[in-house]
């Protein structure tokens, strides 16, 4: 089985820019969950989508959002870039309590 | 609400010394805890849950629900112990899951 697959690798945006990041989940996953993974701050829950439907939310502004496709792929966008949003963007998909992360997509805001 | 607390960012033990990771969590409901690994380079993957109650690595963990803790420990350190190490509180309400991560341990084997 493939695992989780995230879209890019890197970016490098700048201020004030918008960025979609992209997370395949595990074939049969029907849940997936975004966090952002910093070293002050270490991983922080963004939000969780089943069957297309956010069911869960972080605290995070609104420029964070998320949506996820009938084929359980998600996406992820910022908009308005801030440099705090630097970090590694990780997606997990689950079956019940289990996680499997992806690699992360590590974003630089210059 | 439900929080998980690692008070260690930073843990260096020599090879061959005993490892104890922290955690504690805040959660009135029966809590499921997991314990992340993340080798460098590599991605974040599961060691271990408390409800399996295994030894993965050498590790192990136990729930100790009086003093709301979930400790990670290990009698002998190895190098290839060297990694970032979360733990995690599940939730599961009405469908909703969410996993509710600690800031993490940053372990270190000094060989």
């Amino acid at each position: 089985k493939a695992g989780v697959t995230q879209t890019p690798r890197y970016l490098i945006k700048t201020r004030g820019q918008q960025v979609t990041l992209s997370c395949s989940p595990i074939s049969g996953h029907r849940s997936v969950s975004w966090y952002q993974q910093t070293p002050g701050q270490g991983l922080q829950f963004l939000f969780e989508y089943f069957s297309e439907t956010q069911r869960n939310k972080g605290n995070f502004p609104g420029r964070f959002s998320g949506r996820q496709f009938s084929n359980s792929r998600s996406e992820m966008n910022v908009s308005t870039l801030e440099l705090g949003d630097s970090a590694l963007y990780l997606c997990a998909s689950s079956l019940r309590e289990k996680a499997f992360f992806g690699q992360g997509t590590r974003l630089t805001v210059v | 609400a439900q929080r998980v607390t690692q008070p260690e960012k930073l843990l260096s033990v020599f090879k061959g010394a005993p490892v104890e990771l922290k955690c504690n969590y805040s959660y009135s409901g029966s809590p499921e805890l997991f314990w992340y690994v993340q080798y460098s380079r590599q991605r974040l993957q599961l060691l271990l849950r408390h409800i399996s109650r295994e030894s993965i690595k050498g590790f192990t963990a136990d729930l100790n629900k009086g003093e709301t803790s979930f400790h990670l420990k290990k009698p002998f350190a190895q190098e290839e112990d060297s990694a970032m190490y979360y733990c995690a509180l599940h939730l599961s309400n009405f469908g909703n899951e969410k996993l509710t991560f600690g800031t993490g341990t940053r372990l270190t084997i000094i060989p």
